[in-house]
């Protein structure tokens, strides 16, 4: 089973408005981190979640972390077709003295016109 | 944006033959990292290193194999290229703070088609 399960696989928006990608995790998370992929281009760092109840926001894109439900909330407001892309959460396995993300498969994100 | 280079960006080769691709960083990060993207399946981690000379194994390991004997360079070798390992790899690095955070940065990819 998958560590990471993100949902929806893939959203069509049309622009302007508001969505919600969901990262639900079947094991302790430690720390929750956002990235954005444009397509054929590497990962881009949004932001990183620590503590249960925890919100960052940069620009119009707000991630919350509920640490009781191991699950992280993405929520972009007012879309644009900027946003369009694939959005990954990645979670820290911190396990021992080493440090490693596991990555769920992705939501990809069309905002229209 | 985090110094990170892959190359080559774009490889094409033959079922059987050996393919190293290689990650080169400026951030003097301890850590780097090589996953490999596929549809269906995610970003999976192939290996990762966590110092100069020590890797280890990540979840999708078998059929290949690193070398770290410099910080800034990472090599992944395919031994004997197959058609199962033609994917989008991707390179990253972190340093990470004890305790605080594992933010990790990413090379631009590596497109591999095994034929």
């Amino acid at each position: 089973s998958q560590e990471l399960e993100q949902s929806p696989q893939s959203l069509i928006v049309q622009e302007g408005k508001n969505l919600t990608i969901n990262c639900t995790s079947s094991k302790t998370l430690y720390g929750l981190y956002w990235y954005k992929q444009k397509y054929g281009e590497g990962l881009i760092f949004l932001m990183m979640l620590q503590k249960g109840g925890e919100e960052k926001s940069h620009e119009k894109i707000t991630a919350k972390l509920d640490e009781k439900k191991q699950q992280s909330s993405l929520h972009i407001t007012a879309s644009q077709p900027s946003h369009a892309g694939i959005y990954l959460c990645g979670a820290d396995r911190r396990g021992g003295s080493n440090y490693k993300l596991t990555f769920g498969k992705g939501t990809l994100l069309t905002v229209n016109p | 944006d985090a110094g990170i280079t892959q190359s080559p960006r774009h490889k094409v080769t033959e079922t059987g033959t050996p393919v190293t691709l290689r990650c080169h960083q400026t951030e003097n990060h301890r850590y780097m990292y090589w996953y490999r993207q596929d549809p269906g399946h995610g970003l999976r981690l192939i290996h990762y290193s966590y110092g100069v000379k020590d890797t280890d194994k990540g979840e999708v390991s078998d059929g290949y194999s690193v070398s770290r004997s410099k910080t800034e360079d990472f090599l992944l070798t395919l031994e004997s290229a197959t058609s199962s390992q033609t994917s989008v790899y991707f390179c990253a690095i972190s340093e990470p703070k004890l305790g605080v955070y594992n933010e990790q940065f990413f090379g631009p990819g590596t497109r591999l088609t095994v034929l």
